[in-house]
């Protein structure tokens, strides 16, 4: 079946530190993937994405690269800023539905 | 542009009261429509998804119903809330032609009391 699982949070970090948010799925097929972020309250909005092997999506200073050797698209920033702090989704789809992991919370300290 | 609406944004109700949640999408036709729960601390749940008007698949059986009675309405229901129901309810829209992307509305946060 088709799965994602993600690092346990949560996350605290300070102002500039560098993030690495891990996130595994098992695919039958050949999936895109996803991360998500939703800041408090809000519904959740897309990240970046990679539809095939090698991809690397990129937004907001945030990358991913899809690696399917190792069934991986770990999230990463450089330089995180109080405004990143959020949960983030790494999901997967294979076609009509979406499969997403847990989340992980990130809290950003100055 | 494409814009996905929830309301009420947030709602009380007591235990075995029906509820009644709905979503509209504006700016595209034939979407793929989606409810999801998101419980307090936990991810995302997906409760059912539509690719039409008049068909529903639903993913977790439960005391929750959905329907859609337009192309772009998507109604989530219930006839009896249980305590369990809490929890941040969202939809979600997607371009049948371009699968890979979900795009989310501003969510209903339901308190069962």
């Amino acid at each position: 079946g088709n799965s994602v699982t993600q690092m346990e949070g949560p996350v605290t970090l300070s102002e500039e530190a560098f993030l690495t948010i891990n996130c595994t799925y098992t695919a039958t097929g050949y999936p895109s993937l996803f991360w998500y972020v939703q800041y408090p309250g809000e519904g959740l909005q897309l990240l970046l994405k990679a539809t095939k092997a090698d991809d690397k999506g990129s937004n907001k200073g945030f990358e991913a690269t899809y690696r399917k050797e190792t069934t991986s698209f770990h999230l990463e920033k450089g330089s995180v800023q109080v405004s990143d702090s959020a949960v983030y989704f790494c999901a997967l789809n294979t076609g009509n539905q979406f499969y997403f992991g847990t989340g992980t919370s990130l809290t950003v300290i100055p | 542009s494409q814009t996905i609406h929830q309301w009420p944004a947030t709602l009380v109700q007591p235990v075995g009261s029906p509820l009644s949640l709905e979503c509209t999408v504006e700016g595209t036709s034939n979407p793929n429509l989606y409810w999801y729960r998101q419980a307090a601390g936990r991810g995302l749940q997906l409760l059912f998804y539509s690719v039409g008007i008049g068909q529903i698949s639903s993913e977790v059986p439960q005391n929750l119903s959905a329907s859609r009675p337009q192309d772009r309405q998507f109604i989530l229901s219930s006839k009896k809330l249980l305590l369990s129901d809490s929890g941040f309810y969202l939809c979600a829209w997607g371009d049948p032609h371009k699968t890979y992307e979900q795009y989310f509305g501003p969510g209903t946060r339901l308190t069962v009391t």
